[in-house]
C-alpha cells in the first residue's frame, strides 16, 4: 500500500539546536518533494521544493535532502528559534499534479 | 507572491443546511484548484480537483452530490457542503499554484462546525 510517514508526531528541541525531520514514503514515485509549514488554524505555507534528480537544497536556515533510493527526505532547520515552532508537512508531488501529504511533525523549539 | 483568499474563515451552521466556501486567486489565474479536508492532528486529505470550465474530479469516497464544486472563472472556485451533518465538521482548505513545478499556495482555511 502507499504510505507517507513523518518520523514522529512531535519533536521538542532546545533553541539554537538543529531540528531534523524525516519523511519516508512507499509505493510512490514523486517527481518532486515539497515541505510546508502549518500553524494552528491556518493553511500550509510552502517552504521548499526539491526535484527527484536533486540531492540537496538550501534556503537560509533550511536544508532539504531527497534520496529516491531510500525513498526518504530529511528536513533540517539550523539555529532553531522558538518562532520555528509549528507543524511541518512533507508532500509528494507526482507528475500528474497529484499531491499527497504526510500527517506532519509538530516541532516545538524551547527557549 | 501568489495569494489565495479563502472565505469564510469560520462558519457554524445547523444540521441540514448548506454552506458555501469561496477561494479566489488574487494575483494569478488558477485553472486548477485543489480542495482538502483536515481533521485534527491528521494529514490534509485531497477531496477534489477543481478545473475551470469543466467538472471537478473527486477522490474515491468523496460524495460529489454532497460536496459541490464550481470553478466558473480562472480566479474563483467554490465548495458547497450540502445538507451538512456534524460529521462534516472539519477544516477545509483550498490550494492552487502559479506554475509547475512550484509550491502550492494555500488559502487560510475554513473551520466548519455543524451543530
Amino acid at each position: 500500500s502507499q504510505k507517507i510517514e513523518q518520523n514522529s508526531e512531535a519533536l521538542n528541541i532546545q533553541e539554537g539546536k538543529t531540528a531534523t525531520l524525516t519523511c519516508n514514503y512507499t509505493n510512490y514515485s514523486p517527481a518532486y518533494l515539497q515541505w510546508y509549514r502549518q500553524d494552528p488554524g491556518r493553511g500550509p505555507v510552502f517552504l521548499l521544493l526539491i526535484r527527484e534528480n536533486e540531492k540537496e537544497k538550501r534556503k537560509e536556515r533550511l536544508k532539504v535532502t531527497f534520496d529516491t533510493t531510500l525513498k526518504q527526505s530529511l528536513f533540517h532547520i539550523t539555529a532553531s528559534q522558538p518562532a520555528d515552532s509549528a507543524t511541518y508537512l512533507c508532500a509528494l508531488d507526482m507528475k500528474n499534479n497529484d499531491m499527497r501529504f504526510g500527517a506532519g511533525t509538530r516541532l516545538t523549539v524551547k527557549p | 507572491g501568489a495569494v489565495v483568499s479563502q472565505h469564510p474563515s469560520r462558519v457554524i451552521c445547523k444540521s441540514g443546511t448548506s454552506v458555501k466556501i469561496e477561494c479566489r486567486s488574487l494575483d494569478f489565474q488558477a485553472t486548477t484548484m485543489f480542495w482538502y479536508r483536515q481533521f485534527p492532528k491528521q494529514s490534509l486529505m485531497l477531496m477534489a480537483t477543481s478545473n475551470e470550465g469543466s467538472k471537478a474530479t473527486y477522490e474515491q469516497g468523496v460524495e460529489k452530490d454532497k460536496f459541490l464544486i464550481n470553478h466558473a472563472s480562472l480566479t474563483l472556485s467554490t465548495l458547497t457542503v450540502t445538507s451538512a451533518h456534524p460529521e462534516d465538521s472539519s477544516f477545509y482548505i483550498c490550494s492552487a499554484r502559479v506554475r509547475t513545478p512550484d509550491g502550492y499556495t494555500f488559502g487560510s482555511g475554513t473551520r466548519l462546525t455543524v451543530v
